[in-house]
């Protein structure tokens, strides 16, 4: 089966910072990926779909600007969280999709971040 | 948008079987996914059925009506390291795949 990598697993920072979360597809390529947020107790939330060479898609209620999605090839998309704060601390998780196992998402490990 | 129902907790006994149910409600339907999740940890796949029925993987089975808007999996020889949330998902979007959750049914397997 296909693996997504994803890093890191989790992150500790101070209300303002930026932090970066990488996803790799390590043994094919993918055009799609989709960020996650989990919350305690909640279901995953689908916040962006990212387009290999083109601009994300966002779903309603994510801020474009806070939540920054870069997907400059067909292996790796970034999530940049950008100013963050303590109400963005969440575990979030990418995932992409393999044309192999065409009714399959794969999901990356996921990331723990927590803002102090 | 899609709603999607299924119990917040369910117990069951080691070596038992247990049934998690799900309903959903959307247009647009294209498969039902079941996944499993350990606390801290990102899904796991375990099924995906688009045709009415009942589709059997060893341990695990899902089942499908799509008129009904239900879906459920049976976990058979229940262990303890099955005790983990089972998230029920929804397909939409023709080529792109988005998957709308449910909130999972957190189930523990006691002796």
């Amino acid at each position: 089966g296909a693996v997504v990598s994803q890093h890191p697993s989790r992150v500790i920072c101070k209300s303002g910072t930026s932090v970066k979360i990488e996803c790799r597809s390590l043994d094919f390529q993918a055009t799609t990926m989709f960020w996650y947020r989990q919350f305690p107790k909640q279901s995953l939330m689908l916040m962006a779909t990212s387009n290999e060479g083109s601009k994300a898609t966002y779903e309603q209620g994510v801020e474009k600007d806070k939540f920054l999605i870069n997907h400059a090839s067909l292996t790796l998309s970034t999530l940049t969280v950008t100013s963050a704060h303590p109400e963005d601390s969440s575990f979030y998780i990418c995932s992409a999709r393999w044309a192999g196992e065409n009714e399959k998402l794969f999901f990356g490990s996921g990331t723990q971040l927590s803002v102090l | 948008g899609q709603n999607i129902d299924q119990p917040t907790e369910m117990t069951a006994t080691e070596g038992a079987i247990v049934q998690i149910n799900c309903t959903y409600q959307t247009s647009g339907f294209n498969g039902l996914f079941w996944y499993q999740q350990h606390a801290g940890e990102a899904p796991t796949f375990l099924s995906y059925n688009v045709l009415d029925g009942l589709e059997e993987k060893g341990r695990f089975s899902s089942f499908l009506s799509r008129s009904k808007g239900y879906s459920y999996l049976l976990l058979k020889e229940l262990q303890m390291k099955d005790s983990a949330s089972y998230l029920c998902a929804e397909g939409s979007g023709a080529g792109s795949y988005q998957l709308t959750f449910g909130k999972g049914t957190k189930l523990s397997v006691i002796p």
